[in-house]
């Protein structure tokens, strides 16, 4: 398989514990993209990387999240001290530039923060 | 800001039922708007829309840009149960791909 991948599938945590999820993207792209979608919302934009760099960050992400794209191949992301409005489905994309913008999803880290 | 809004938030329709989803924004220097279905969890990409007034056509459906309106739609023509899902419009500036809140649509046998 060779879309994007995203691990885990789930992850149940407990309030104030630290999480940390990964994303493969497609190899030959160099966009990636973080969102968060809860219930009946679409997906709210978090953060993106072309290659390493870090571009643009949204003010949802407080100083808790942190992500990361060390080598520009896989990315990170990592909630601290977990809340329990931090409860959503956490989606990664990739795209290639400049030209082609279509987004390639992975599955998904359905997070639960009791 | 930029936003991206979607309407109807739902729509119940019966098969055969042919629907209109509806996408405007407010987006500075856009670059392309995208259509996407989500029934589970991965969105999977329908349409990218870059020029107005070239309608896009894959079988059933079909989604056009009008850039003066800021909007776009998608048509889905003679609506079989396994149309339900979310439909998800995203627009992309220079920077980022931002989306609507998604219209679930449900269609009764």
């Amino acid at each position: 398989d060779t879309g994007v991948s995203q691990n885990p599938r789930h992850k149940i945590t407990k309030r104030g514990q630290n999480v940390t999820f990964r994303c493969d993207p497609i190899s030959e792209h160099n966009r990636l993209y973080w969102y968060r979608q809860t219930l009946g919302q679409g997906p709210e934009f978090l953060t993106y990387f072309q290659n390493e760099a870090q571009l643009e960050k949204s003010r949802l992400l407080s100083d808790r999240f942190s992500a990361e794209r060390p080598k520009g191949s896989f990315s990170t992301l990592e909630i601290q001290r977990t809340e329990q409005g931090d409860s959503a489905m956490y989606l990664c994309a990739s795209s290639s530039t400049p030209v082609n913008e279509k987004l390639f999803f992975g599955s998904g880290t359905q997070l639960s923060v009791l | 800001e930029d936003k991206v809004v979607q309407s109807p938030l739902s729509l119940v329709v019966h098969e055969g039922d042919t629907v209109t989803l509806n996408c405007s924004y407010e987006v500075t220097n856009f670059r392309s708007l995208l259509w996407y279905k989500q029934e589970k969890k991965a969105p999977t990409f329908l349409f990218m829309l870059t020029s107005s007034g070239i309608e896009k056509k894959s079988g059933r459906l079909s989604s056009i840009l009008d850039k003066k309106e800021l909007s776009s739609i998608l048509n889905i023509t003679a609506t079989q149960t396994g149309d339900s899902a979310i439909y998800l419009c995203a627009v992309g500036d220079n920077n980022d791909m931002r989306f609507g809140a998604g219209t679930r649509l449900t269609v009764k046998p």
